[in-house]
């Protein structure tokens, strides 16, 4: 149980280009969920928690007109890169956080960008 | 911000040795967790520990917490090439609403 799926694994987009990533809870449903960006032999950084219906929260410094988050239901959430650049290429991981649980986030298999 | 910092960065063992991974934080915590990363791929939740506990089992691993210290330590007993990946400490400093703040991770390579 408690599997998190992302759509795509892997995209090539072309600069200014927007691209779609998607998120889903596949057995579960999930209240909160999580978008971080990992870049190469570093660590996640966390862009932003989205809850279901609300608008997400963005860390600091990441730009929420760039990175378009939608979390329209209990199983889905989506990550838009708007106009990427190249500096967006990267690993993109989801998370999500089970309905009535407070702690344990389970964690997608992560979206690689290529942005050319 | 990140908040664990792991040591060492990198670890090379021989299969069958135990390896140990420390990992130190700078604010008070709810919990700590560890997660294991291979290569391009997700995150593998490996185990939680709570403020209030001091020592964890699960299987080969064993987690101990010291928030006099604000430092943790995983030990994975009898070490397998499988085990080779990025572990990854991650500090949980509230409890509703929570989010994870991720240390920069160690490589851990098990030679067969």
């Amino acid at each position: 149980g408690a599997v998190v799926s992302q759509h795509p694994s892997w995209v090539i987009c072309k600069s200014g280009t927007s691209v779609k990533i998607e998120c889903r809870s596949l057995d579960f449903q999930a209240t909160t969920m999580f978008w971080y960006r990992q870049f190469p032999k570093q660590s996640l950084m966390l862009m932003a928690t989205s809850n279901e219906g609300s608008k997400a929260t963005y860390e600091q410094g990441v730009e929420k007109d760039k990175f378009l988050i939608n979390h329209a239901s209990l199983t889905l959430s989506t990550l838009t890169v708007t106009s990427a650049h190249p500096e967006d290429s990267s690993f993109y991981i989801c998370s999500a956080r089970m309905a009535g649980e407070y702690y344990e986030q389970y964690f997608g298999p992560g979206t690689r960008l290529t942005v050319t | 911000s990140q908040q664990g910092e792991e040591d060492p960065q990198a670890l090379s063992i021989q299969e069958g040795e135990n390896a140990t991974m420390n990992c130190s934080y700078k604010t008070s915590i709810n919990n700590l967790q560890w997660y294991r990363q291979n290569s391009g791929r997700g995150l593998v939740h490996l185990i939680l520990i709570r403020s209030n506990e001091r020592e964890k089992h699960s299987g080969r691993l064993r987690v101990t917490l010291d928030t006099s210290k604000k430092s943790s330590s995983l030990l994975i007993t009898a070490s397998r090439a499988a085990d080779t990946a990025s572990y990854f400490c991650a500090t949980d400093t509230t409890g509703a609403n929570s989010k994870l703040t991720f240390g920069k991770g160690i490589t851990l390579s098990v030679r067969p």
